[in-house]
């Protein structure tokens, strides 16, 4: 089975600065995993998924992930930060199959302060 | 395409009460499920489908039903209300084989 770790429940950051969020994972098998973000009273929004291609992955709105077998790690960065990156921070695991559930975090709020 | 569609956004139930939360795709996906999600919780996995006619629990099924008569369609029924589940529901759907997972924009749902 599948888990997910998310340490933080929220992080403030000032605008400019680095942003990480750090996501732990669990998996019996080679995982699929993801970040989603979702702005206030929206759904999810995927940022970036890791498919076992390459380790560091590129997503939208300038946001990359390093996947980190040995440390079962996906921690999300980028380099600076904006106002419109405020916003909660889901990740999310899934077994490679096709057949397993997708496995959310408990989330993590950014704050980007002026 | 409209993706992933929820109906309605909002709905206030009393207690005992039933109603049905719908979920449309237009994508051909044979996966989709329900979330619910609360503060602090991240999302929860309600019940799943791999298919038309196939569906299955996730973490939080107690108090909810589901069914898969199409492909397009996957309403989530609430049987008896509870103030329990006062949350916001989401639906999503993928294919089977692929990893992304497409949500709804969510219906906030409160049972008073």
């Amino acid at each position: 089975a599948q888990s997910v770790t998310q340490l933080g429940s929220h992080v403030s950051v000032s605008e400019g600065a680095l942003v990480l969020l750090r996501c732990n994972y669990s998996s019996s098998v080679p995982p699929y995993l993801f970040w989603y973000v979702q702005y206030p009273n929206q759904g999810l929004q995927l940022l970036l998924k890791y498919t076992s291609a390459a380790t560091l992955v590129k997503g939208i709105n300038g946001f990359e992930a390093e996947f980190k077998k040995s440390e079962t790690s996906f921690h999300l960065t980028k380099p600076s930060a904006h106002m419109s990156d405020a916003a909660e921070y889901f990740c999310a695991v899934k077994g490679q199959g096709g057949s397993e559930k997708l496995v959310f975090g408990k989330g993590t709020k950014l704050t980007v302060n002026p | 395409n409209a993706g992933v569609t929820q109906t309605p956004k909002f709905q206030v139930l009393k207690t005992g009460q039933s109603m049905t939360l719908q979920c449309a795709q237009d994508m051909n996906h044979e996966y989709m499920s329900w979330y619910r999600q609360d503060p602090g919780m991240g999302l929860r996995l309600i019940h799943y489908s791999v298919g038309a006619g196939i569906t299955d629990q996730g973490e939080v099924p107690n108090g909810y039903n589901v069914s898969r008569s199409t492909t397009e369609d996957f309403p989530l029924r609430l049987l008896s209300a509870a103030p329990s589940q006062t949350s916001v529901y989401f639906c999503a759907s993928s294919t089977y084989r692929d990893t992304e997972a497409f949500f709804g924009q969510g219906t906030r749902l409160t049972v008073v």
